[in-house]
């Protein structure tokens, strides 16, 4: 059974630094890795999909990476700002169920 | 619409009592999730659709909980007999096709508090 971990729990950093994100998972057998952000009292918000195929994805601060072999996911988030403040999660899709199977997220906050 | 709309946003209930928790999903979308998330986790599967068919429903906890999608748009996730275990938030979200299709939209969740 696929089990999804992330390390750190709770991060927190100055604005303007770089940082990393860590996602592991058991089962190296998945069809894509995703990544979430969730504001307070909100809902989920897709960041980037990285396909079972791919080493990663960018999109603008935003980068992940895959590595299947090892298990690992990375975000990593560049210049921070105090707006990217919330909960990141990770989530895996397998080929043989419907299921995203999650990690327990990382709380993030940017000082000002 | 624009986005996934879920609705209630907020209910509290006495044990016992039965709740209906309401998704709008994006129109067209062919799929269409149920998860459960507890405070301080992720969230965990509950329920997929796939149009008006209930696809998987290995996730839904006990018989008190029951999903359905009857046209294919709108979907409930009726829970009988409310228990405290139940207290959580329910997210719904939707994507354009069929599983394996990649982006999910999710809507901002209805929080369920069993007292």
């Amino acid at each position: 059974k696929q089990e999804v971990t992330q390390i750190p729990a709770a991060l927190s950093v100055p604005e303007g630094e770089n940082l990393v994100l860590n996602c592991s998972f058991t089962d190296s057998a998945i069809y894509n890795l995703q990544w979430f952000r969730q504001d307070p009292g909100k809902g989920l918000t897709s960041l980037l999909l990285i396909q079972s195929s791919q080493r990663e994805q960018t999109s603008g601060r935003l980068n992940a990476s895959l590595d299947k072999s090892s298990g690992r996911s990375t975000l990593y988030i560049a210049a921070s700002q105090p707006g990217d403040s919330a909960t990141y999660l990770c989530a895996t899709e397998s080929y043989s169920n419907y299921q995203l199977i999650w990690g327990a997220g990382t709380k993030l906050i940017i000082k000002p | 619409g624009a986005g996934v709309s879920q609705s209630p946003r907020y209910k509290v209930a006495k044990r016992g009592q039965d709740v209906a928790l309401r998704c709008d999903p994006i129109s067209g979308h062919v799929s269409l999730f149920w998860y459960q998330q507890a405070l301080g986790q992720g969230p965990e599967f509950l329920t997929y659709f796939q149009n008006e068919a209930q696809l998987d429903k290995s996730g839904l906890p006990s018989d008190r909980f029951f999903a359905e999608r009857p046209e294919g748009s709108v979907s409930t996730l009726k829970i009988q007999r409310t228990q405290q275990e139940d207290s959580a938030v329910y997210l719904c979200a939707s994507s354009l096709l069929s599983r394996l299709a990649g982006e999910l939209f999710f809507g901002e969740g209805s929080r369920l508090t069993v007292l």
